[in-house]
């Protein structure tokens, strides 16, 4: 069966001080991978999406950047986090391939950034 | 760009039937999820529509109409662990709604 793994759970950071956010899927290949953020009692925003390895689409210009090094991995970067960068981090797939119109998330990360 | 409108905020008691709306705006719709999120977690999957009708799925049914830019999410017999914040969300690259937060009262 699929997993996905997210890490850390939780993460304080100091204003200017770089982020790196990993994911990981497991038991399926080639899955689209999104990342989003959620402030306390908001809805989902989507901040990257990437169909395949090196291909990333940005959805809201911003302090973030994320890559795909690996078919299952992905990861969200800041070089100096912002105040606003404060919020709950989730990292999604689907297999769209496969016609599955499904979002299997992450347990999530809450980010402060002080 | 993307819109999607729900409710803020709904209240209802144990054992009573609830509605949550979503009219969207959208370029290349493919379908409407609903989802599911408990304060602190991750959203979970409800169920999906890609065309008109009505999908039953348990205590929970979903609503799409096409035409009207609309879909709803019906929940019946209410239970307190119902009580979470609900989304809708547009199948292509899965933009979400700001989502619902269901009370459920004893």
């Amino acid at each position: 069966s699929q997993t996905i793994h997210q890490w850390p759970a939780t993460l304080v950071q100091p204003v200017g001080s770089p982020l790196s956010l990993e994911c990981t899927v497991e038991g399926t290949s080639n899955p689209n991978l999104y990342w989003y953020r959620q402030a306390a009692g908001r809805g989902l925003q989507l901040l990257f999406y990437s169909v395949g390895i090196g291909q990333i689409s940005s959805e809201v210009p911003q302090n973030l950047s994320a890559s795909r090094p690996q078919d299952r991995q992905f990861i969200l970067s800041s070089k100096k986090l912002l105040l606003s960068d404060s919020g709950f981090y989730l990292c999604a797939w689907s297999d769209l391939s496969g016609g599955d119109e499904k979002l299997f998330f992450g347990s999530g990360t809450q980010l402060s950034v002080l | 760009g993307q819109s999607l409108e729900q409710p803020s905020e709904v209240t209802a008691v144990e054992g009573a039937i609830v509605q949550i709306n979503c009219t969207y705006q959208t370029s290349g719709f493919y379908g409407l999820s609903w989802y599911q999120q408990h304060d602190g977690g991750a959203p979970t999957f409800l169920s999906y529509n890609a065309l008109d009708g009505l999908e039953e799925t348990g205590r929970f049914s979903s609503f799409l109409s096409r035409s009207d830019s609309y879909g709803y999410l019906l929940l019946q017999e209410l239970q307190m662990k119902d009580s979470a914040s609900y989304f809708c969300a547009v199948f292509n690259k899965f933009y979400f709604g700001s989502g619902t937060k269901l009370n459920v009262k004893p």
